[in-house]
Formats: structure tokens, C-alpha cells, sequence
């Protein structure tokens, strides 16, 4: 069974202070891992996806990394716009095309 | 271009009423998936659709959940008898239908079974 687990559940940060969200995930043949930012009352807004161990992504403040047993998402020098739910989900060969996804990193920002 | 959309973006029942929600996916997306997510929990796969056609239903939790779609576009997700352990957010997705696709999600139904 695939699982992904997120850490931590909340993360609370000075406006500029960096960090970084795990993403950890057990699957049988990985297809893909996707990152997703989930505002309150909204459906979550793709981020990255990463195919292979050792892959990188960025975007503005945004890097994901990936490795074979973990992803990171490092946030540099956040600011309060970057408050939102965090969301790892992986996709395996053995579980067709349907998303896993872990509980999700409450992330906020403080100014 | 526009995204998925989906309605009513609220709907409050009574237990044991029927519900229909609906999904527009994006235009030429071919694969369409309904998930749902509940307080304190993850979003939970209910089915996939490619075409019109439902490969993976594995994800609905009972026989009184149904969807279907039709025209290779809009989706509805039918819930009979609803139950109070109904209430979530109804979120869909599509994407292109291609190997290795990201799904793009619409804004959700919130459901409130009373």
C-alpha cells in the first residue's frame, strides 16, 4: 500500500526566515511526486512534480527535491503570502493513475 | 484557459437525501478523477475516469456512491442516502490523459450532511 507521510503537521516562520518541509513516502515503483499549496477553502494549486531520485525543481521561492525514500520542499526567505497548506502526494505504476496523497505541512508566514 | 470547475461550490442536505455534484474539466483533458477530503484527514482517491469510461473505482467508499461521465467531459458524482459521515469537500481533477500527468484541481463542493 502506498503511503506518504508529511512533517511536520505546522511550521510557523518569521517573515525571511527559511526552512524546509519533509515529505516522506513508501511506494512500490514511483511514477511521480507531486507538490500542491492549498489555500483555505480552495482546491489545491500544482506546485512541481518530480520523476526521479536526485531531481530538482524550483519556482520564485520554491526548490523540491527528491530522493528514493523522502522529497523536501525548501522555502527561501518566505514572506506571508507563502501561508498556505502544503500537500505531498505520490502516483505508483502499481496504483494506476489515482494520487496518495499525506496530510499535508500547515505552513504560516509571519510578518 | 479555464480551469476545472465545478457546482454548487456549497451544498447543506438532509441525511438520507440524494445529492448530484458536477465537474467541468479543462477542455481536451481526457482523464478525470474525484477525490474527497474530510477534516483531519488527506484527500482520498474515489474514482478515475479516461474518457467516459471508469478504469479505477476501487476509492468509493460505498454502493451508494456512483459517478458517470459523459461526452468524454462533464462528470457527475452521485451520493444516495446521504449520511452525516458524508459531509466533506468533493474535489475534482483532470489532466491531459497522457503518461506522467499532473492533475489540476478545481475549487471543491463542500457538502454538509445534517
Amino acid at each position: 500500500e502506498d503511503q506518504v507521510t508529511q512533517s511536520p503537521e505546522a511550521l510557523r516562520l518569521q517573515e525571511g526566515e527559511s526552512s524546509s518541509l519533509n515529505c516522506s513516502y513508501t511506494v512500490s515503483g514511483l511514477r511521480g511526486l507531486f507538490w500542491y499549496r492549498q489555500d483555505p477553502g480552495k482546491g489545491p494549486e500544482f506546485l512541481f512534480t518530480l520523476y526521479s531520485a536526485g531531481e530538482e525543481k524550483e519556482k520564485e521561492r520554491l526548490k523540491a527535491t527528491l530522493t528514493k525514500k523522502e522529497s523536501f520542499l525548501h522555502i527561501t526567505a518566505p514572506k506571508p503570502e507563502d501561508s498556505a497548506t502544503y500537500l505531498c502526494a505520490v502516483q505508483a505504476w502499481s496504483s494506476g493513475s489515482r494520487l496518495t496523497f499525506g496530510e499535508g505541512t500547515q505552513l504560516t508566514v509571519n510578518p | 484557459g479555464a480551469g476545472v470547475s465545478q457546482s454548487p461550490s456549497n451544498k447543506v442536505t438532509e441525511k438520507g437525501k440524494d445529492v448530484e455534484l458536477r465537474c467541468d474539466p479543462i477542455s481536451g483533458h481526457t482523464a478525470l478523477y474525484w477525490y474527497r477530503q474530510s477534516l483531519g484527514q488527506g484527500l482520498e482517491f474515489l474514482i478515475y475516469f479516461q474518457g467516459n469510461s471508469a478504469p479505477d473505482k476501487s476509492g468509493l467508499p460505498s454502493d451508494r456512491f456512483s459517478a458517470e461521465r459523459t461526452g468524454g467531459s462533464v462528470s457527475t458524482l452521485t451520493i444516495q442516502r446521504t449520511q452525516q459521515e458524508d459531509s466533506a469537500v468533493y474535489l475534482c481533477a483532470s489532466s491531459p490523459g497522457r503518461l506522467k500527468e499532473t492533475q489540476y484541481f478545481g475549487p471543491g463542493t463542500r457538502l454538509l450532511v445534517l
